[in-house]
């Protein structure tokens, strides 16, 4: 199945200042990399996601940088604020037509925002 | 529209007994997962269904069973549980299969945080 590396595993950050988050993935036909924030006590939500013929997506101060060639993908976050602080998630889904039909998440980045 | 709804939010079981874990969505999505949350391990997938009356495996599946009577619930059962199960589970839904090329995301509840003492 797919192996998913997530760096760092804590990150501080002065308030607006600029964060990133990096992830490699193990299986190059994955196409699909979606980015999860969880807060404290609740579920993981859904921020911004990347498919495969794209090399950059942004929203807003979010975006989020696809390199196949060497199977990574980033997380970047621009004057981040107090409310960004949260952990966040990367993942991939499934090879096509091998292992359990579920995304593969990252081990997670706590982000702090320091004022 | 309350999406992803997990009960109880909180549990606390002795080793050897079991529980239930609930699940229900109200986007009338096919399919629908459970993983655990354990601190530096990320989330886990545990089972994962494609649609009622189909279920399969994930990566931690052994001492959990699930099903899927019908559309909106998916029920997490630990028949015996035990320390090790101490975890935050999590169900999550989307409208199509991660491996399918809608890559539609995954819906989460706010999860619920079992002690197995």
């Amino acid at each position: 199945g797919e192996n998913v590396e997530q760096h760092p595993s804590t990150l501080s950050v002065q308030e607006g200042d600029s964060a990133v988050i990096k992830c490699t993935y193990s299986d190059s036909a994955s196409n699909y990399f979606p980015w999860y924030k969880q807060e404290l006590g609740k579920g993981p939500q859904l921020i911004i996601d990347i498919r495969s013929n794209v090399g950059e997506k942004k929203d807003q101060r979010i975006a989020v940088t696809l390199n196949k060639t060497a199977k990574h993908f980033s997380l970047h976050i621009t004057e981040t604020q107090p409310e960004d602080s949260a952990v966040y998630f990367c993942a991939a889904p499934p090879p096509p037509g091998g292992g359990a039909d579920g995304l593969t998440f990252g081990k997670g980045t706590h982000l702090i925002i320091q004022p | 529209n309350a999406g992803v709804t997990q009960t109880p939010k909180f549990q606390v079981l002795k080793t050897g007994q079991s529980m239930t874990l609930q699940c229900a969505q109200d986007m009338n999505h096919e399919y629908m997962s459970w993983y655990r949350q354990d601190p530096g391990m990320g989330l886990r997938l545990i089972h994962y269904s494609v649609g009622a009356g189909i279920t399969d495996q994930g990566e931690v599946p052994n001492g959990y069973n699930v099903s899927r009577s019908t559309t909106e619930d998916f029920p997490l059962r630990l028949l015996s549980a035990a320390p090790s199960q101490t975890s935050v589970y999590f169900c999550a839904s989307s409208y199509a299969r991660p491996a399918s090329s809608y890559n539609s995301p995954l819906h989460f509840g706010n999860g619920t945080r079992l002690t197995v003492t």
